[in-house]
């Protein structure tokens, strides 16, 4: 089956924009959760949807903000770009967790935003 | 402030020992822990989920959780060339959710031929 797909692989955009990323997940996952990974902070956790609801945020201002559709598509948004903004933003799609403790998750291929 | 804490490294192992990489973390309400390998240039794969004290076994891989002590570790047996990367841990909500989910900074892995 088709993995997750993000797009565009890479943005470049400038101080003071905004910029909204998608995510389509693996079919049949309902969950899509987004990260942050720079090179000083490591990976860090955005946000979680599930069902389009958001069900948990990470420590992130409210400039970034996101959304998932009813075929489970996601986008981020984030508004009123900063240089510290740089960043690969990652989602991933997972099956929600059932009796027995399985988890299955997969990594999308990313988004490289540089902020200038 | 929650932490995740893991030895940068790196690690490095001959080919055919076992790794053992080490994790502990600050948040008593950590209730699910992730292992996750990323080589160079590479998005994250999920490797092992524990959230039960004790060990699980997945192949190559055995992850190990104490609560108690707040720490999780992963063994890889028979570490192949092929298993050098980062391996980064994280702690979250209970139930497998991404919930307060804390990623450690990772342990770079190098298996050595």
């Amino acid at each position: 089956k088709a993995g997750v797909t993000q797009t565009p692989r890479y943005l470049i955009k400038t101080r003071g924009q905004q910029v909204t990323l998608s995510c389509s997940p693996i079919s049949g996952h309902r969950s899509v959760s987004w990260y942050q990974q720079t090179p000083g902070q490591g990976l860090q956790f955005l946000f979680e949807y599930f069902s389009e609801t958001q069900r948990n945020k990470g420590n992130f201002p409210g400039r970034f903000s996101g959304r998932q559709f009813s075929n489970s598509r996601s986008e981020m948004n984030v508004s009123t770009l900063e240089l510290g903004d740089s960043a690969l933003y990652l989602c991933a799609s997972s099956l929600e967790v059932v009796a027995g403790g399985s988890y299955e998750q997969y990594f999308g291929p990313g988004t490289r935003l540089t902020v200038t | 402030q929650k932490e995740v804490e893991q030895n940068s490294g790196p690690l490095s192992v001959p080919e055919g020992a076992i790794a053992s990489l080490n994790c502990t973390y600050s948040d008593r309400g950590s209730q699910s822990f992730f292992w996750y390998r990323q080589y160079s240039g590479k998005s994250p794969e999920l490797i092992m989920f524990i959230y039960s004290n004790g060990d699980k076994e997945d192949g190559r891989f055995t992850a190990q959780l104490n609560k108690a002590s707040q720490y999780v570790s992963l063994l890889i047996r028979d570490s192949q060339p092929s298993d050098s990367a980062t391996y980064l841990c994280a702690g979250g909500a209970p139930g497998g959710s991404q919930g307060n989910l804390i990623f450690g900074k990772g342990t770079k892995l190098s298996v050595k031929p």
